[in-house]
């Protein structure tokens, strides 16, 4: 497995301002991944974290919005931009290590946009 | 595309009895794996249980055990001996096995309430 952890745990934002969410692993992971669970919903894919290189977003999903950096193996860092209410979700960070399959996930990151 | 339903939004069962929860999918390939997760209120995503394709042997772990139905897409979660700590969130998650694919498809979750 992998102990994973994002910060800030829970955040209320004003809308038209941003947000960064950070992600860190315990050690050094092969994929980096960013997901979206608006409330009572399941999850949704918004981009791999490429390291080093501009993450690969999802249809639906837009650098300018969720901006994504990757700078090392072991940390990630997703930003929500000029949100309004509809951004209100819970953000998970989730990581594949070495060929594994399975996923891991962070605690996720409760935002609040009002 | 791969798509993965669960028809049952939510299901109770009491303490100590045992609950299936159900999960169908649909796909093209031959080789792919299978995961539940659990999701309690905490929001932590914790993983159940896997289950690889090519494999006939249904998985399990502890109380955790699943029926693949691979013919039948069909990959449902039994739980035995249930547990106050069994109330959560459930989710089905495909992955395909193709090289480079690392995309997981969630189904919309099933809601487990434990009765004491």
């Amino acid at each position: 497995s992998a102990v994973i952890s994002q910060k800030p745990s829970r955040d209320i934002c004003q809308r038209g301002t941003s947000l960064t969410i950070q992600c860190q692993v315990d050690s050094q992971v092969t994929m980096m991944f960013w997901y979206r669970q608006q409330p009572g919903q399941s999850l949704t894919l918004i981009a791999t974290a490429n390291q080093g290189s501009e993450a690969t977003y999802e249809s639906g999903f837009v650098i300018d919005k969720f901006p994504i950096s990757r700078p090392n193996l072991t940390f990630s860092t997703l930003t929500v931009s000029n949100m309004s209410p509809e951004d209100s979700s819970i953000y998970l960070c989730s990581v594949v290590r070495g060929w594994g399959y399975e996923q891991y996930f962070g605690p996720g990151t409760r935002l609040t946009v009002t | 595309a791969q798509t993965v339903t669960q028809s049952q939004p939510e299901m109770s069962v009491q303490e100590a009895e045992t609950v299936t929860l159900s999960c169908t999918y649909d796909t093209s390939e031959s080789d792919y794996y299978l995961f539940w997760y659990k999701q309690p209120p905490s929001r932590q995503m914790i993983l159940v249980i896997r289950q690889e394709a090519y494999k006939q042997q249904n998985a399990t772990e502890n109380r955790f055990s699943v029926n693949f139905q691979k013919a039948a897409k069909s990959f449902s979660l039994k739980i035995s001996d249930s547990q106050l700590g069994d109330a959560a969130m459930y989710f089905c998650a495909y992955r395909s096995a193709a090289s480079g694919t690392y995309k997981y498809i969630f189904g919309t979750g099933t809601r487990l309430k434990v009765l004491a």
